[in-house]
């Protein structure tokens, strides 16, 4: 079957840094996004991994691992405004996304 | 760039009513069209994908003749949820992908209540 496996909800203070782990069981695989919602709203782009590695983009880093089926989101000098779902989503082999509940992350000052 | 709209954001309608829903790319050529719902505090559950010009794929357990789904042109989809249910209450959000493995740029969403 497919599964996303990503912590449920997770703390951090304004400034610091937090990781988002993710992992995951699909049939097939072309790639894995990450993506930003907020509450009552559309999820929002923040990375695509493809290969193996880090990608990094401004504030938001995301890493890939395919031989572990691994992947973790970076945010650094968190902001309350980061304040929102985090959700992982890997693309399997038909180009689908498959989506877990994600990771609702809750920043204090 | 690609940018997705959806219309209406909000719409309260009767039992029994149908309501549509449409979603359009606005700066590129969608070629495939998602429709997803979303439950509060739940992930996202594909309801269909729709390739322009061809019937839409429904996922198991989603009653094609009470959501049908138009993918008539590149750039336009909707969505009609036929005899509305209290049950058909929740966030309707759409999104759009121009090739395979692009990302899928989402529209706002549409909370749809029915009454």
């Amino acid at each position: 079957g497919q599964n996303i496996d990503q912590p449920t909800e997770m703390t951090a203070t304004e400034g610091a840094i937090v990781q988002i782990n993710c992992t995951y069981q699909t049939s097939g695989f072309n790639g894995l996004f990450w993506y930003q919602q907020h509450a009552g709203e559309a999820p929002t782009f923040l990375s695509y991994n493809v290969l193996d590695g880090l990608e990094e983009k401004g504030r938001f880093s995301s890493f890939l691992s395919r031989s572990k089926g691994y992947s973790y989101l970076l945010l650094k000098e968190l902001q309350m405004k980061d304040s929102a779902s985090y959700l992982c989503a890997p693309l399997d082999s038909n180009y689908q996304l498959i989506w877990g509940a994600g990771t609702k992350l809750i920043i204090k000052p | 760039g690609a940018v997705v709209s959806q219309h209406p954001s909000r719409v309260i309608c009767k039992s029994g009513t149908s309501v549509k829903i449409e979603c359009r790319s606005l700066d590129f050529q969608a070629t495939t069209m998602f429709w997803y719902r979303q439950f509060p505090k739940k992930s996202l559950m594909l309801m269909a994908t729709s390739n322009e010009g061809s019937k839409a794929t429904y996922e198991q357990g989603v009653e094609k003749d009470k959501f049908l789904i138009n993918h008539a042109s590149l750039t336009l989809s909707t969505l009609t949820v036929t005899s509305a249910h209290p049950e058909d209450s929740s966030f309707y959000i759409c999104s759009a992908r121009e090739r395979e493995a692009d990302e899928q740029y989402f529209g706002p969403g549409t909370r749809l209540t029915v009454t």
